[in-house]
């Protein structure tokens, strides 16, 4: 069986940083992109950023909002994908999903989705 | 960034109704669209992708149609199961972005 498992998520201060993990079973994330997809509660999805497989060199994207805050990385020898974030805005409270993509750079879905994981940024 | 619009935001059917969401795109992103529903508290489950291919177990009262700036989903004969929030989403370049959703309800 397919599945993605975060972890991590907790109630930090603004400013404060957090760590989240993603660790997959049922399937090789080294065939895949892997991305992180939040949302607020009660509105909708937004894309944070993704991790390229081996092919393109573990490359990453990133959104607008996040970037120089947030940092993903990946061990595919722990089938593994990983969300840094410092500098933790009230506005980034939120389900943070790690997701995988099978395709790639153009097309892209997502086909595999994890629980989930809460991020509440407040004082 | 391409801005994707779906509408309407809400929709009220019946079972066995046939209702169709649609998802426009700010500018050309050929095929490059998904479409996925979710119920609260769980994660969304992908539906459709390349436009109009359905995914692997998901049944075939779904389908999708569209291509450049216009999209959409059509659900022939509505199940309980089928009530959810749906989505587009679109990979035709950075950043990935989905629509606004659309709440389908029963009524």
């Amino acid at each position: 069986e397919v599945q993605l498992v975060e972890s991590g998520g907790d109630l930090v201060q603004p400013g404060g940083s957090l760590r989240l993990s993603c660790t997959a079973s049922g399937f090789r994330i080294s065939d895949y992109y892997m991305d992180w997809v939040r949302q607020t509660p009660g509105k909708g999805l937004e894309w944070v950023g993704r991790s390229r497989n081996k092919n393109k060199s573990y490359t990453t994207e990133v959104a607008a909002s996040v970037k120089g805050r947030f940092t993903i990385s990946r061990d595919d020898s722990k089938n593994s994908l990983y969300l840094e974030m410092n500098s933790l805005k009230t506005e980034d409270t939120a389900v943070y999903y790690c997701a995988g993509d099978p395709t790639g750079d153009w097309g892209g879905y997502f086909d595999h989705w994890g629980q989930g994981a809460l991020v509440t940024v407040s004082s | 960034d391409i801005q994707l619009t779906q509408s309407p935001s809400f929709l009220s059917a019946s079972v066995g109704d046939r209702v169709t969401i649609t998802c426009r795109a700010s500018q050309g992103i050929s095929s490059y669209l998904a479409w996925y529903h979710q119920k609260p508290g769980k994660a969304p489950k992908l539906l459709i992708y390349g436009a109009s291919t359905l995914q692997s177990g998901v049944p075939s009262r779904f389908s999708g149609r569209g291509s450049g700036t216009e999209f959409t989903l059509t659900i022939s004969s509505l199940q309980p199961e089928d009530f959810a929030t749906y989505y587009c989403q679109h990979l035709n370049s950075y950043p990935i972005t989905f629509g606004q959703g659309t709440r389908l309800e029963i009524k």
